[in-house]
């Protein structure tokens, strides 16, 4: 199966600035898939990004504060806008699969 | 409102034993179901999957059940090793939805 590669694996930033996520995939998928794993919580997922059209928000997560790119159908990119300390969390991207979703190895964001 | 809920965020076992895990959900609609396993500093990774056209699913050392009537779920590993200590995501969809809701994880520890 393919294998996916997110990086940074860890930051530390300051509230008021961005952070930008990438994720690449060795192969082509149609569909990736960013997710939220905060504190003791379950995983949540933020955003859906295809290729070549704007990427589809859940309800509570807006383009302004989570924009993602997707150029082509191996790599894509989630921005933090703005952080607050509220912000911080795990953060993954993943593409499915016939079973379900492979992830990546996830962003462990902490905002000071 | 969690659709998907695991309720015990801890199991501790001992080598060789059982080790059980629970997840139960409230959408009716949800006909597919997946086990991730989760290590620190790394993303889920697949473990096993059922439909809700079967009850029970085999792989090796683990198995899942499926209890549509109850809607609830249960991982069972036999018997449990060191190495099986991780966090354990149950996930399920709806058919014909891309969308997994996950629950909060259970942290299971094996006990040499």
């Amino acid at each position: 199966s393919a294998v996916i590669s997110q990086k940074p694996s860890r930051d530390i930033c300051q509230r008021g600035t961005s952070l930008t996520i990438q994720c690449q995939v060795d192969s082509q998928v149609t569909m990736m898939f960013w997710y939220r794993q905060q504190p003791g919580q379950s995983l949540t997922l933020i955003a859906t990004a295809n290729q070549g059209s704007e990427a589809t928000y859940e309800s509570g997560f807006v383009i302004d504060k989570f924009p993602i790119s997707r150029p082509n159908l191996t790599f894509s990119t989630l921005t933090v806008s703005n952080m607050s300390p509220e912000d911080s969390s795990i953060y993954l991207c993943s593409f499915e699969e016939n079973y379900g979703y492979t992830f990546g190895s996830g962003t462990r964001l902490t905002v000071v | 409102d969690q659709q998907v809920k695991q309720n015990s965020p801890s199991l501790s076992v001992q080598e060789g034993r059982i080790s059980i895990l629970n997840c139960d959900y409230t959408n009716s609609m949800f006909d597919y179901f997946l086990w991730y396993k989760k290590y620190p500093a790394e993303g889920p990774t697949f473990l096993i999957s059922i439909s809700s056209i079967k009850d029970k699913n085999e792989d090796g050392r683990f198995t899942v059940f499926l209890n549509k009537s109850a809607k609830h779920l249960s991982l069972h590993i036999v018997p449990s090793q060191p190495g099986d200590s991780a966090v354990y995501f149950c996930a399920a969809r709806a058919y014909n939805f891309n969308k997994f809701y996950f629950g909060s994880g259970t942290k299971l520890n094996v006990k040499p």
